[in-house]
């Protein structure tokens, strides 16, 4: 059966330092991946998508960048964080096909 | 900006009650999905309905879509506690199913 993991699961940065946040997905190949952004109370934000490897789709001009090194594996970078970075980031795959997306458990992250 | 805006924005009703969640949309598309959030984890796929659907069943789960009107509506039948969760239709358009686009959702309470 198909897994997604998704870490850190929470993480508190100070303004102006690196973020990583890591996904994979187990169980299946060529997965479109996808990065969402969660801020309070409101709906999910698009930021990235890939359909393979080293192909990356920005949804959102913002502080943030995306990498897929390999193909189950997506990367949400940043070099400086900003404040309004903060809030829930999920990561998320679906088939080539139905478009059903199954999603990680998010990362909460908090900007000082 | 959304594509799929739910109404109402909270629900609270009593256990054993049906709830029923309004979603609507702006353009067209290929498919409408529904998915539940509980506090703090990710999203779950509840229900996808296709754009040459009517209406679709899932246990205790019932979509209804109408393109004319370019809505659709979820309703849970005999509703319980562990039903409480945040729920989300997402739209599917632009001539792929690539990639989704979420309301804010309706909160939904079911009070013992």
């Amino acid at each position: 059966s198909q897994t997604i993991h998704q870490w850190p699961a929470t993480l508190v940065q100070p303004v102006g330092s690196p973020l990583s946040l890591e996904c994979t997905v187990e169980g299946t190949s060529n997965p479109n991946l996808y990065w969402y952004r969660q801020a309070a109370g409101r709906g999910l934000q698009l930021l990235f998508y890939s359909v393979g490897i080293g192909q990356i789709s920005s949804e959102v001009p913002q502080n943030l960048s995306a990498s897929r090194p390999q193909d189950r594996q997506f990367i949400l970078s940043s070099k400086k964080l900003l404040l309004s970075d903060s809030g829930f980031y999920l990561c998320a795959w679906s088939t080539q096909v139905t478009g059903e997306l199954f999603f990680g458990e998010g990362s909460r992250l908090t900007v000082l | 900006s959304q594509q799929g805006e739910e109404d109402p924005q909270a629900l609270s009703i009593q256990e054993g009650e049906n709830a029923t969640m309004n979603c609507s949309y702006k353009t067209s598309i290929n498919n409408l999905q529904w998915y539940r959030q509980n506090s703090g984890r990710g999203l779950v796929h509840l229900i996808l309905i296709r754009s040459n659907e009517r209406e679709k069943h899932s246990g205790r789960l019932r979509v209804t879509l109408d393109t004319s009107k370019k809505s659709s509506s979820l309703l849970i039948t005999a509703s319980r506690a562990a039903d409480t969760a945040s729920y989300f239709c997402a739209t599917g358009s632009g001539g792929s199913n690539y990639k989704l686009t979420f309301g804010k959702g309706t909160l939904l309470t079911v009070n013992p």
